[in-house]
C-alpha cells in the first residue's frame, strides 16, 4: 500500500464547477497535511495546509480533513481553465521520518 | 522576498560527466531538501538537511550522488558519472516549519 494516494484522474470539470480532489494516508500518526499544485513544466507551488480535523477555507479553495478515516481532500469552487494543473497532497509526519511524502498527484482539467 | 533559487535551469551533459546543482535557500529556513522528478512521474525523495544535523541521505538513489550544504544555506547536489537514468527535474525546496516551498527545478539531460 502506498503510503498517500490520490486518483491520477485525469479529472475533467466544467468551468464554474466544483472540483474535489481526494488523497488517503496510511501513517495514522501524520499530524500535517499539504496542497500543492503543479502546472505543466513548473515546480509544486504551497496552495493549502490543515493540520486539524474539518475544513479551512482560503478564497475558492478548501481543504477537508478527517483523520478517522485518514482523509483529506481538496475542494475548488468556481473553477477555472487557470486551475487546470496537477495536485499534488503531501502528508508529514513528526514522528521519526521527518520529512513530506507526496502523492503522485491528480491531473484536473477543466473544460470552457 | 525572494524564493528559492536554484541554477542552472538547465544542463545537458554527456554521460559518464560529473554535474553539480545549486540551490539557494529561503534567507532564514532551516531545512533543505533535494526532490527529483522524472518526466510525468511523482516527488522522489532525495536528502534532507535540518541545521547543523547529520543529513538524511535515505533517497539517494545510489553513491554517485551526493549533496553539501555549507553555512546551513547554499546546498550543491552532485552527480558523479551520469547515466541516461539521472535524466530528469532536479527540485530544492526550503522550510522554517512544515511547509515546504519549492525551487524552479534544474532540469538535466544526460546524453
Amino acid at each position: 500500500q502506498k503510503e498517500v494516494e490520490q486518483n491520477s484522474g485525469p479529472l475533467s470539470v466544467p468551468e464554474g464547477a466544483i472540483a474535489s480532489l481526494n488523497c488517503t494516508y496510511s501513517d495514522r500518526v501524520s499530524q500535517s497535511f499539504f496542497w500543492y499544485r503543479q502546472y505543466s513544466g513548473k515546480s509544486p507551488e504551497l496552495i493549502m495546509s490543515i493540520y486539524s480535523n474539518g475544513d479551512k477555507e482560503d478564497g475558492r479553495f478548501t481543504a477537508q480533513l478527517n483523520k478517522a478515516s485518514q482523509y483529506v481532500s481538496l475542494l475548488i469552487r468556481d473553477s477555472q481553465p487557470s486551475d487546470s494543473a496537477t495536485y499534488l497532497c503531501a502528508v508529514y509526519s513528526n514522528f521519526g521520518n521527518e520529512k513530506l511524502t507526496f502523492g503522485t498527484g491528480t491531473r484536473l482539467t477543466i473544460i470552457p | 522576498g525572494a524564493g528559492v533559487s536554484q541554477s542552472p535551469s538547465n544542463k545537458v551533459t554527456e554521460k559518464g560527466k560529473d554535474v553539480e546543482l545549486r540551490c539557494d535557500p529561503i534567507s532564514g529556513h532551516t531545512a533543505l531538501y533535494w526532490y527529483r522528478q522524472s518526466l510525468g512521474q511523482g516527488l522522489e525523495f532525495l536528502i534532507y538537511f535540518q541545521g547543523n544535523s547529520a543529513p538524511d541521505k535515505s533517497g539517494l538513489p545510489s553513491d554517485r550522488f551526493s549533496a553539501e550544504r555549507t553555512g546551513g544555506s547554499v546546498s550543491t547536489l552532485t552527480i558523479q558519472r551520469t547515466q541516461q537514468e539521472d535524466s530528469a527535474v532536479y527540485l530544492c525546496a526550503s522550510s522554517a516549519g512544515y511547509e515546504q516551498y519549492f525551487g524552479p527545478g534544474t532540469r538535466l539531460t544526460v546524453t
